[in-house]
């Protein structure tokens, strides 16, 4: 069974760079979509956007500018970079498999943005 | 952005109860709709895709219905471990939403 985990800084400054990486485990990232979603303190949750294994993505254009979601087939890992980070940010960060359908995910991982 | 309306935001019920949640979206999705349970502390788990078909696994008290701009999760006969917030997501357009939750208390 597939099983995904988050992993980086879970605190950010205001204005750097939000760095998450979503290692794979139990299942090759080879032939899926990977996608990153999340869920911001008392709110619902946002899709972020989301990777083909060949390295083709979709972002949500609210993030689009700020947002890159690259893929390292060699490590089983995909990762999350978020630049020019607010408070807006601070949220409980998900990684999952699958582009519409997301069949596995993540614990999350929380990442506060703050001085 | 195609906007998702859950309702209701809250719903107590007892064990053996049936429960309903509603999910509307803003504009036709056809069937390209998800439901998810979130309990808490956990990893999210998708329930129904394609608004009716049951992933492997899940409960067969699970159920899900509807298309185009309506629709429907029932869960019968509640159990204790349903405790959860629930959410729909439309896959149909880019970006994907999702419903802003519905949390469930036994």
């Amino acid at each position: 069974q597939v099983q995904l985990q988050e992993s980086g800084p879970g605190l950010v400054k205001p204005s750097e760079t939000l760095s998450l990486t979503c290692t794979v485990s139990g299942g090759s990232i080879i032939s899926h979509y990977w996608s990153w979603i999340r869920r911001p303190p008392g709110k619902g949750l946002e899709w972020i956007g989301y990777i083909y294994y060949t390295g083709s993505t979709n972002y949500n254009p609210s993030l689009k500018s700020r947002v890159t979601i690259s893929v390292d087939t060699s490590k089983n890992h995909f990762s999350l970079k978020l630049n020019s980070v607010t408070a807006a940010d601070t949220a409980v960060y998900y990684c999952a498999r699958g582009g519409g359908s997301q069949d596995s995910w993540g614990q999350g991982t929380l990442v506060t943005v703050s001085s | 952005d195609i906007q998702m309306t859950q309702s209701p935001s809250s719903l107590s019920a007892s064990v053996g109860d049936s429960v309903t949640v509603t999910c509307q979206a803003r504009q036709d999705i056809s069937n390209y709709l998800n439901w998810y349970q979130h309990k808490p502390g956990k990893a999210p788990k998708l329930l129904i895709y394609g608004a009716s078909m049951l992933r492997t696994g899940v409960p067969s008290r699970f159920s899900g219905s509807g298309s185009g701009t309506e629709f429907t999760l029932t869960i019968s006969s509640l159990q204790s471990e349903d405790l959860a917030t629930y959410y729909c997501q439309q896959y149909h357009d880019l970006p994907y939403t999702f419903g802003q939750g519905t949390r469930l208390e036994i």
